[in-house]
């Protein structure tokens, strides 16, 4: 079964310093991943995705992370933050087709809080 | 071009009632999923529609059910409301359910709080 464990459910960054949030992931097959924020009171927007191919993905809003298979990872950076990245970010991950068949369904981290200081 | 869109935004109801919530999806998207995400969790798939039919299912019980109209728009109905089920509903759609690289796009959501 799949899984994904964000690791470190708060972080708090300095405005202009580096965002690292990090997501490990568990998958008998090679899977899909995605990064998505949340804004207070709003629904989840998709920052970037990795499904096949060049394994480092950039994002909106300066984001990016990168695809490790050897160490089952999908951390998310951005190099400078800024005061708007304040959000809940949460890892998912679904299987790919063939093994997923019919299947779209998302299986998500318990997300982490970034909380961003002047 | 409208978005996801949910209906109502918040909503308060008591142990044993009974509750819809709605959702529109984005322009030009035919599947509708629901999530239920409760305070300081990730989302919980509870179910997907497509062509007006249940194609996929979490592990929520039969109070959860869901309807899919033509117009692709979807609702959420739950029975017998229990204290537990107090969370943020999400509605995500996306374009074709067997097209893995198209992107769940997501409404804000319907707080219901069960009391």
């Amino acid at each position: 079964a799949q899984s994904v464990t964000q690791l470190g459910s708060h972080v708090s960054v300095s405005e202009g310093a580096l965002v690292l949030l990090r997501c490990n992931y568990s998958s008998s097959v090679p899977p899909y991943l995605f990064w998505y924020v949340q804004y207070p009171n709003q629904g989840l927007q998709l920052l970037l995705k990795y499904t096949t191919g060049a394994t480092l993905v950039k994002g909106i809003n300066g984001f990016e992370a990168e695809f490790k298979k050897s160490e089952t990872s999908f951390h998310l950076t951005k190099p400078s933050a800024h005061m708007s990245d304040a959000a809940e970010y949460f890892c998912a991950v679904s299987e790919p087709p063939p093994w997923a068949g019919n299947n779209r369904k998302l299986i998500w981290g318990l997300g982490t809080s970034l909380a961003v200081n002047p | 071009d409208a978005g996801v869109t949910q209906s109502p935004t918040h909503l308060i109801k008591t142990r044993g009632q009974q509750v819809t919530l709605r959702c529109s999806p984005k322009s030009g998207h035919d599947t509708v999923s629901w999530y239920q995400q409760a305070l300081g969790q990730g989302p919980q798939f509870i179910f997907q529609y497509y062509e007006e039919e249940e194609r996929q299912r979490g592990n929520f019980p039969d109070r959860f059910s869901g309807h899919q109209f033509p117009n692709y728009s979807s609702e959420l109905n739950v029975n017998a409301l229990l204290l537990g089920d107090s969370a943020l509903y999400l509605c995500a759609s996306s374009f074709g359910h067997r097209t893995y690289n198209s992107p769940l796009h997501f409404g804000n959501g319907t707080r219901l709080t069960v009391t």
